[in-house]
């Protein structure tokens, strides 16, 4: 079975300091680039960051720059979220999924077809 | 950064009705378009990915349409599984970016 199971939440103050992870099972993770999502509470979907299938490439939404950081390790079939700095608003569930890539006339088209059920963080004083 | 515009915010239906959903694009992203649904206290689902290819086991019901910045999801024939949020999602550029979301409730 095709699963993500993330980890790693938790209750911290602001200005403070957690690291997520998602373990990948039944597919051959080291093929696939993969996300993080984040959802705060009553919100919608925010993409947060996204890294190729070796961790030399990463991209971030503007809000995480400097602050967050991804990476993974193939070895170990994990992907992780270093959060620094945390603020009231990182406050959400985060999910962590893996990217399709399909190609359509010459061109690659990405989603998201794999979620974890999400891990919770809450920053509070 | 790309801006996703989703229409109406709610949608109230009765099972068996048609749904349609739209999504606005605020610059040209050719089909780089995805669908997911998400229900209360799960993790969200991909429907349709690149504006119309149905995603794996997903019931022909659902279909997704349209490109450059108008596209809409249609769901022909509403079952009872499929009252919850959807979501438009691009991947045109980084960062790819969410629309808000429409709820589909039952009337």
């Amino acid at each position: 079975e095709v699963q993500l199971v993330e980890s790693g939440g938790g209750l911290v103050q602001p200005g403070g300091s957690l690291r997520l992870s998602c373990v990948a099972s039944g597919f051959t993770f080291s093929s696939h680039w993969m996300t993080w999502v984040r959802q705060a509470p009553g919100k919608g979907l925010e993409w947060v960051a996204n890294i190729r299938q070796d961790g030399n490439e990463m991209y971030y939404v503007d809000s995480v720059k400097g602050r967050f950081t991804i990476s993974r390790d193939n070895a170990k079939n994990s992907l992780y979220l270093q959060i620094n700095s945390l603020r009231a608003e990182d406050t959400a569930v985060y999910h962590c999924a893996r990217i399709i890539a399909v190609t359509i006339f010459g061109l690659a088209n990405y989603a998201m077809d794999v979620w974890g059920p999400g891990t919770t963080v809450s920053v509070s004083s | 950064e790309i801006v996703l515009t989703q229409s109406p915010g709610t949608l109230s239906l009765s099972p068996g009705e048609r749904a349609t959903l739209s999504c606005w694009a605020s610059q040209n992203i050719g089909s780089y378009l995805a669908w997911y649904q998400q229900k209360p206290g799960q993790a969200p689902r991909l429907l349709i990915y690149a504006a119309s290819s149905r995603a794996t086991g997903i019931p022909d019901r659902f279909s997704g349409g349209g490109s450059g910045t108008d596209f809409t999801l249609t769901i022909s024939r509403l079952e009872p599984e499929d009252f919850a949020v959807y979501y438009c999602q691009h991947c045109a550029n980084s960062p790819w970016t969410f629309g808000q979301g429409t709820k589909v409730d039952i009337k």
